[in-house]
This record gives C-alpha cells, sequence and structure tokens, in this order.
C-alpha cells in the first residue's frame, strides 16, 4: 500500500539554523500539506500547495517558512532561521480524494 | 478561528468494553475525518464521513456525521491492547483547500 515518507525521522539543530524537512507524497496525489504538532498538543494546520503554489498558510507559516516541490516526487518543508518554539513533530500530508494521509514526521529539536 | 472540542479527554476502560467518544464544534463542517495516532507517529486515517446524518463501519469502528453538521461521534466495540492510543476527530470546513481542523484529541488506555 503506498504511504507518505519523511526524511529525517529526527532532527537536531540550534537556533538561528536553517533546516529543511523532506517528504515524499503518495505518487498520484495531487494536494499536499505540512502540519505541526507540539509535544502532548493537537496537530495543527501549516499550508497546503497544489499546482506547485501555496494554496492557503496559517499564521504559523510566517517569512521564515517556506515549501517547494523540487522534483516530480519530494516536497520540502524550510524553516530558515529555528527558533526553540520551532521544536514539534512535523507531518506531511497528501491527499487526491478528500481523504488526507499522513506520513511519520520529523521530530524537530531546537537547541 | 475554528475549534473541535473532543471529549473525553481521556478514557481508562477494560478489554472487550466499547467505547465511545465524540467531537463538537461551534461552527459548520463539510466532512469529518477520525485518525488514530500511537505515540511518535503519524495520524492513520480510520474513517471518513462525507454527509450529514452518514453512519459509517470499519471493522470494530463506527463513527457517525452529526445533522447539524456540528458534530461527529465515534464508536469502538470491543476493545483490544493496539486500540491504545489517541484518537482525533478532524473536519474539513471549506471544499477547494481542504486542510483539516484536528480535536484535541481522546487518549484511550486499556487496564489490564
Amino acid at each position: 500500500e503506498p504511504e507518505v515518507t519523511q526524511t529525517p525521522s529526527h532532527q537536531v539543530t540550534q537556533m538561528g539554523q536553517e533546516v529543511i524537512l523532506r517528504c515524499v507524497p503518495i505518487s498520484n496525489h495531487l494536494y499536499f500539506y505540512w502540519y505541526r504538532q507540539i509535544l502532548g498538543q493537537k496537530v495543527e494546520f501549516l499550508v497546503s500547495f497544489y499546482n506547485n503554489e501555496i494554496s492557503e498558510k496559517s499564521e504559523i507559516f510566517d517569512d521564515q517558512f517556506s515549501v517547494e516541490r523540487p522534483d516530480g516526487s519530494n516536497f520540502t518543508l524550510k524553516i530558515r532561521s529555528t527558533k526553540l518554539e520551532d521544536s514539534a513533530m512535523y507531518f506531511c500530508a497528501s491527499r487526491r480524494g478528500y481523504e488526507q494521509y499522513f506520513g511519520p514526521g520529523t521530530r524537530l529539536t531546537v537547541t | 478561528g475554528q475549534q473541535l472540542n473532543q471529549s473525553p479527554q481521556s478514557m481508562f476502560i477494560q478489554e472487550g468494553e466499547d467505547v465511545s467518544m465524540n467531537c463538537t464544534s461551534s461552527s459548520i463542517f463539510n466532512t469529518w475525518l477520525w485518525y488514530k495516532q500511537d505515540p511518535g507517529e503519524g495520524p492513520v486515517l480510520l474513517i471518513a464521513l462525507y454527509k450529514a446524518g452518514e453512519l459509517t463501519s470499519n471493522g470494530r469502528l463506527t463513527a457517525q456525521f452529526g445533522i447539524t453538521r456540528k458534530d461527529s461521534f465515534l464508536n469502538i466495540s470491543a476493545s483490544i491492547p493496539s486500540d491504545v492510543g489517541i484518537y482525533f476527530c478532524a473536519g474539513i470546513a471549506n471544499f477547494g483547500n481542504e486542510k483539516l481542523t484536528f480535536g484535541t484529541g481522546t487518549r484511550l488506555t486499556i487496564i489490564p
């Protein structure tokens, strides 16, 4: 069964550093998402991406964040200058119909 | 913004018991999804609901899309140890983007 994959599973970085989180969505899906989950809290929407552009972004997704689909298979989330409060699980999701399928997540720890 | 409140926040049950949890909102959602999350993993889709009043089953799981479109219910029958985890409802308010608004979660623990 096809699934969303994410790398790395855990990323530790120092405050102020740039990080890139990578995702490979399910191959015939057209809509891609990033969500964030701070430890012990609910999952929060960050950004949606369709047809090579952002279709919606939340208040969390400020100028420090960017997304890209550099080729036909990868979907990346870049945080330009990480802050302590960026520490969280980051989930990529993709969909074709209305059902979104999530990857296993990347745990980002900012020290 | 839109908020989804789940209750109960946590449940402690014995294996074999049935479980009920719900999700309510002050605003309308057009699609409801239920996910299960195990520690350190991503949410796994359990059931999707598309029409008000719809009742859908997936094995021992049954979910309903409330008539008002402001709530949804999930029932698990005859619980087993692998049912342990956090259950999240998620709603889609607007077609076209389909971003998910997640609920606050219900943590299910099975007492041996």
